[in-house]
């Protein structure tokens, strides 16, 4: 059974179009996160949903936008697809934060090309 | 503020050659410190995690961890690498405030010579 998973694992599309990625986990967890990796490897966080309530959000363009309908899954949104989203983007789960922090477990990842 | 410095960004060994990966980082708290790994075009998994119980971690397939506080280093060791180790691996902070915010570092890519 596959703990975090993505859906598309590839996905090409044009500038300006609009795209979305789903992730769900079958872990249990309460929150969920996006990260965005870039090519140079580099991973930083984009969001995370705690129990439908975003608790992080980074410098992220509002072209981008999480949509979590139950705790199970969080899907992400990009409207007007631009050449500097190219990248990939990883989903993760982990138990709710708290008095410690919890491992994160990460999704295989889903590569998105803007031409 | 949280951040990790990895040492290497790529390390060489031969097989059956010990493995280090170096990893530094500073925290405003007592930080949670983590391994990942990620094999080419894969997702990341946890190696190994260190939350303020023993200082010396183990983790899967013979990597290990020591936290130094003194050093606020958070080096991966192995004794002796195999094939299946060539991958990036991140060194990862994170804090005690709630969020469970995750800071990787650049990542060290390692390589394993037949």
């Amino acid at each position: 059974d596959t703990a975090v998973s993505q859906t598309p694992k590839y996905l090409v599309t044009q500038m300006g179009n609009d795209k979305s990625i789903k992730c769900e986990q079958n872990l249990g967890h309460d929150t969920m996160y996006w990260y965005k990796q870039d090519s140079k490897k580099f991973l930083k966080i984009m969001f995370s949903y705690n129990n439908k309530e975003l608790i992080i959000n980074e410098t992220v363009p509002n072209r981008f936008s999480p949509k979590s309908p139950d705790k199970a899954h969080l899907n992400l949104h990009i409207n007007s697809l631009e050449l500097g989203d190219s990248a990939v983007y990883f989903c993760a789960s982990s138990q709710t934060p708290g008095q410690g922090a919890y491992e994160q477990y990460f999704g295989p990842g889903t590569r998105l090309t803007v031409t | 503020a949280q951040s990790v410095t990895q040492l290497d960004s790529h390390v060489s060994v031969s097989e059956g050659t010990p493995v280090l990966l170096r990893c530094n980082y500073s925290s405003s708290y007592s930080p949670s410190l983590f391994w990942y790994v990620q094999h080419p075009n894969k997702g990341l998994q946890l190696l190994l995690k260190y939350t303020s119980a023993a200082t010396l971690v183990k983790g899967i397939n013979g990597f290990e961890a020591e936290f130094k506080k003194s050093e606020t280093s958070f080096h991966l060791t192995k004794p002796s690498a195999h094939m299946s180790d060539a991958a990036e691996y991140f060194c990862v902070v994170s804090d005690w405030t709630g969020a469970n915010n995750l800071f990787f570092g650049t990542g060290t890519r390692l390589t394993v010579i037949p």
